[in-house]
């Protein structure tokens, strides 16, 4: 079963438009991962937030984590078309094992 | 680096047939995943390699998928005999040691008819 549960499932936008996606999941991690996939192609990873950490960035990205909440937000500053993507977050339990995925947020950003 | 490559990006079998999916992690990279993802299930991993040695295999769907790791720069996963439930695109990717994020191979597309 998927760990991550993402919300919400599709978001179309406007280019220059934020885009949010939150991503929800069941047990204790040691961090949270959001990788993007362009249609047809393999994953590619974004960013990493650590369980001791609330919120990070990485130029346009900006990521929260709520462990309290077990949730985490991924939000996409003045977006472009070229971010249409799926956008999935993975949880890895024990650093650097096994992670788990979940179900993804395919965003549309309409030029 | 090329990074991960994934041989063959389109596999088209009729089913019963055996499959052969290969995969060559980036050099240096002591771990391989393979997983499969679907519409219906999402992405899931289905096995893990250290060091070539099989970790975790408790998400390979049944005994007609094997996989294996005969040296540090190659990767094969089979399906024998392939059903048209397989059909799926399988991703290979790998990390290094001390790394906590994976790199994926662009993923081979399989149908079976």
């Amino acid at each position: 079963s998927q760990q991550g549960e993402e919300d919400p499932q599709a978001l179309s936008i406007q280019e220059g438009e934020n885009a949010t996606m939150n991503c929800s999941y069941k047990t204790s991690i040691n961090n949270l991962q959001w990788y993007r996939q362009n249609s047809g192609r393999g994953l590619v990873h974004l960013i990493l937030i650590r369980s001791n950490e609330r919120e990070k960035h990485s130029g346009r990205l900006r990521v929260t984590l709520d462990t309290s909440k077990k949730s985490s937000s991924l939000l996409i500053t003045a977006s472009r078309a070229a971010d249409t993507a799926s956008y999935f977050c993975a949880t890895d339990k024990a650093a650097g094992n096994k992670l788990t995925f979940g179900g993804g947020t395919r965003v549309l950003v309409k030029p | 680096d090329a990074g991960v490559i994934q041989s063959p990006r389109h596999e088209v079998t009729e089913m019963g047939q055996e499959v052969t999916l290969r995969c060559k992690p980036i050099s240096g990279h002591d771990y391989l995943f393979w997983y499969r993802q679907t519409m219906m299930r999402g992405l899931e991993l289905l096995i893990y390699f250290n060091n070539n040695v099989p970790i975790d295999d408790s998400g390979m769907p049944e005994d007609r998928f094997s996989a294996k790791m005969p040296n540090a720069s190659f990767s094969t996963l089979k399906i024998q005999p392939s059903e048209p439930r397989d059909s799926a695109v399988y991703f290979c990717a790998s990390r290094p040691d001390r790394g906590e994020t994976q790199y994926f191979g662009p993923g081979t597309r399989l149908l079976v008819l």
